[in-house]
């Protein structure tokens, strides 16, 4: 079963309005990290945000917020202000286990956002 | 920030031939280093953990002896792949952490093209 899940393949948004992408997550450890990365044309991958599992508040970085609904399982990215510099492919992940055990991270399938002038 | 070397950026070689992937961690010590491969328009997938001084853990259906990989000091890890045939053809990432606590860095990946 897909631990990580991202069910948008492509979106579309219009310059200067916000977008949600979303990502669901599979796990029964309690602990747990969810991230999301930015990957251009040019295929490096970028850290946008970071939700630990017992974090109370949503993570925000400047323009990206993470949605993050526990009960849902649910980790959704929102990008404020979309600028064309946007347009990417984005990926949830996520790692399973306790921060300080440095474990692996499962990615999603990816949503591919191109962002309109 | 961290900075991630990974190299070469492209390489193209025959079937049956080895290539081998470097990948730095450039201003802090990578204990654990991941290896991931990814297809195009595809998510990356786990190819195996590298630790610093110890043999590398490989994801199930990843050939160990196929995609050797050694990580000999805390900022190097290399990723050799071993007669290369056309199905091999990929991009490979390679990524490492600073502090188990912190995100993962990412190299800028290798575009492999076997002929």
């Amino acid at each position: 079963a897909q631990k990580i899940t991202q069910t948008q393949p492509g979106m579309f948004v219009q310059e200067k309005e916000a977008v949600t992408l979303d990502c669901t997550y599979d796990t029964s450890d309690p602990s747990y990290g969810l991230f999301w990365y930015k990957q251009p044309s040019s295929g490096e991958m970028i850290f946008l945000i970071y939700q630990g599992s017992y974090d109370q508040q949503n993570a925000t970085e400047g323009r990206y917020s993470l949605n993050f609904q526990k009960a849902r399982k649910s980790a959704n990215l929102v990008i404020s202000a979309s600028q064309l510099g946007d347009s990417a492919m984005y990926f949830c992940a996520m790692r399973e286990g306790p921060d300080n055990q440095g474990g692996k991270l499962i990615f999603g399938q990816g949503t591919e956002l191109s962002v309109k002038p | 920030g961290a900075v991630v070397s990974q190299h070469p950026s492209r390489v193209i070689c025959k079937s049956g031939t080895s290539v081998k992937i470097e990948c730095r961690s450039l201003d802090f010590q990578a204990t654990t280093m991941f290896w991931y491969r990814q297809f195009p328009k595809q998510s990356l997938m786990l190819m195996a953990t590298s630790n610093e001084g110890s043999k590398a853990t490989y994801e199930q259906g990843v050939e160990k002896d196929k995609f050797l990989i050694n990580h000999a000091s805390l900022t190097l890890s290399t990723l050799t792949v071993t007669s290369a045939h056309p199905e091999d053809s990929s991009f490979y990432i390679c990524s490492a952490r600073s502090r188990v606590t912190s995100p993962l860095h990412f190299g800028n990946g290798t575009r492999l093209t076997v002929t």
